[in-house]
């Protein structure tokens, strides 16, 4: 499997501002789903959004996804201190067969109050 | 439901010592995997199993062993431990990959080396 690429790394914003974070990845994929992580917590999903969707909404997030550039975004919107954490994109590609999902090395979210 | 469940929360061990870290999750859940987190390096994953009786290495499986003996368990097995297998170690669950289902972590166990 391969893993999906977020970028930024890090990123810094003032609380309020929204944040916009990236995931490339390789191939045809079936579906991507985006994580989250606070620090020393493992991973909560946020949200799915499959290869025939462009735009998903779950409440304060927004994720869009081009297939034909084979990237995805997240938006968070209204950002707050409690939305500091790593975010993770997962790719799970079309064939991708039993193995697991993926994890790149993740977009490190700092909001400053 | 208390779903994904890990222990312990943290280990140390001497290098050659042997250990098993401990998972279960309540959800009935076909799909079970391992992964390590290290710094910068992301999440990699160790094993995985699609179902009781049956289990398959991922990206960086050894060093590790599993089973799957019931649907609730998947213990991982540190044959001899080295100071490279400090890491983080997070087990997650999933109704099936098929489809798209989203994964369920536990909260981690913190493993250290020495």
């Amino acid at each position: 499997s391969q893993q999906g690429e977020e970028d930024p790394q890090a990123l810094s914003i003032q609380e309020g501002e929204n944040a916009t974070m990236n995931c490339s990845y390789k191939t045809s994929i079936n579906n991507l789903q985006w994580y989250r992580q606070n620090s020393g917590r493992g991973l909560v999903h946020l949200i799915l959004i499959r290869s025939n969707e462009r735009e998903k909404h779950s409440g304060r997030l927004r994720v869009t996804l081009d297939t034909s550039k084979k990237s995805s975004s997240l938006l968070i919107t209204a950002s707050r201190a409690a939305d500091t954490a790593s975010y993770f994109c997962a790719p799970r590609y079309s064939g991708g067969g039993a193995d697991g999902l993926t994890f790149g090395k993740g977009t490190h979210l700092i909001i400053q109050p | 439901n208390a779903g994904v469940t890990q222990t312990p929360k943290f280990q140390v061990l001497k290098t050659g010592q042997s250990m098993t870290l401990q998972c279960a999750q309540d959800m009935n859940h076909e799909y079970m995997s391992w992964y390590r987190q290290d710094p910068g390096m992301g999440l990699r994953l160790i094993h995985y199993s699609v179902g009781a009786g049956i289990t398959d290495q991922g990206e960086v499986p050894n060093g590790y062993n599993v089973s799957r003996s019931t649907t609730e368990d998947f213990p991982l097995r540190l044959l001899s431990a080295a100071p490279s297998q400090t890491s983080v170690y997070f087990c997650a669950s999933s109704y099936s990959l098929a489809g798209g289902y989203e994964q369920y972590f536990g909260p981690g166990t913190r493993l250290t080396v020495t």
